[in-house]
């Protein structure tokens, strides 16, 4: 019930393509959902967020999907650079007495020049 | 200002050793987060401090005493440690407790011999 399950594991993606993340969970009490950005040897950055009522949040080439029926949400990187290799991390808040993050498990972009 | 600051970036300590994890930050916010990230998994919350006073504890060893001498101001005091504790440390703050986005600090790297 606390989990949110990541996928896939690894990705490697061509310069100029784009790169899918995709996310599940089952708690319903979870209210907000953000995606971190971690480059090797620094602490996680927040990438985008969104709210469970709204469907698309798009911030330059990030895009976020959200399906709330499904309870399933997912990150689209368009025109995926190099620069862009990194871990991705989706989390969701619980929105209970703690408001913790639950992290996913993480997915390892690899961006081919 | 959005940074956040850990102190040291690397520790190597043995088992038998006392040694602290410093973080600081001065953005003003009111609750801040200790965070154990394992090579190539998620951050896995530690402890939370919400106005200086310990919210949440989950349930971490006591070898781990964590301490919040200001606002400004998180602190891990580490003693008696095990090769199995070597991971990423790593300080996040939010303006309150779950606010939505944390910030992170790059994290110590600490290896137990």
């Amino acid at each position: 019930q606390q989990q949110v399950k990541q996928s896939p594991q690894s990705l490697i993606v061509q310069k100029g393509g784009i790169s899918i993340i995709n996310c599940a969970y089952e708690n319903t009490a979870f209210d907000y959902f953000p995606w971190y950005q971690q480059f090797p040897g620094k602490g996680p950055a927040l990438l985008i967020a969104i709210r469970p009522d709204v469907s698309e949040k798009k911030e330059g080439r990030f895009t976020i999907s959200f399906n709330k029926s499904a309870k399933q949400f997912s990150l689209h990187i368009m025109d995926s650079q190099p620069g862009d290799s990194a871990t991705y991390f989706c989390a969701a808040r619980d929105g209970g007495a703690t408001n913790k993050l639950i992290f996913g498990t993480g997915t390892l972009l690899a961006v081919q020049p | 200002d959005t940074e956040v600051t850990q102190t040291p970036k690397h520790l190597v300590m043995g088992m038998t050793n006392k040694k602290s994890l410093k973080c600081e930050q001065h953005m003003g916010h009111r609750a801040m987060y200790w965070y154990k990230q394992k090579a190539k998994k998620p951050p896995e919350l530690m402890f939370v401090y919400s106005y200086e006073k310990l919210s949440i504890n989950e349930s971490v060893p006591s070898r781990f005493s964590p301490e919040c001498p200001n606002s400004s101001l998180l602190n891990l005091h580490l003693h008696a440690l095990q090769p199995e504790d070597s991971a990423l440390y790593l300080c996040a703050s939010s303006q309150v407790q779950g606010w939505t986005e944390a910030f992170f600090g790059q994290g110590t790297r600490l290896t137990v011999v």
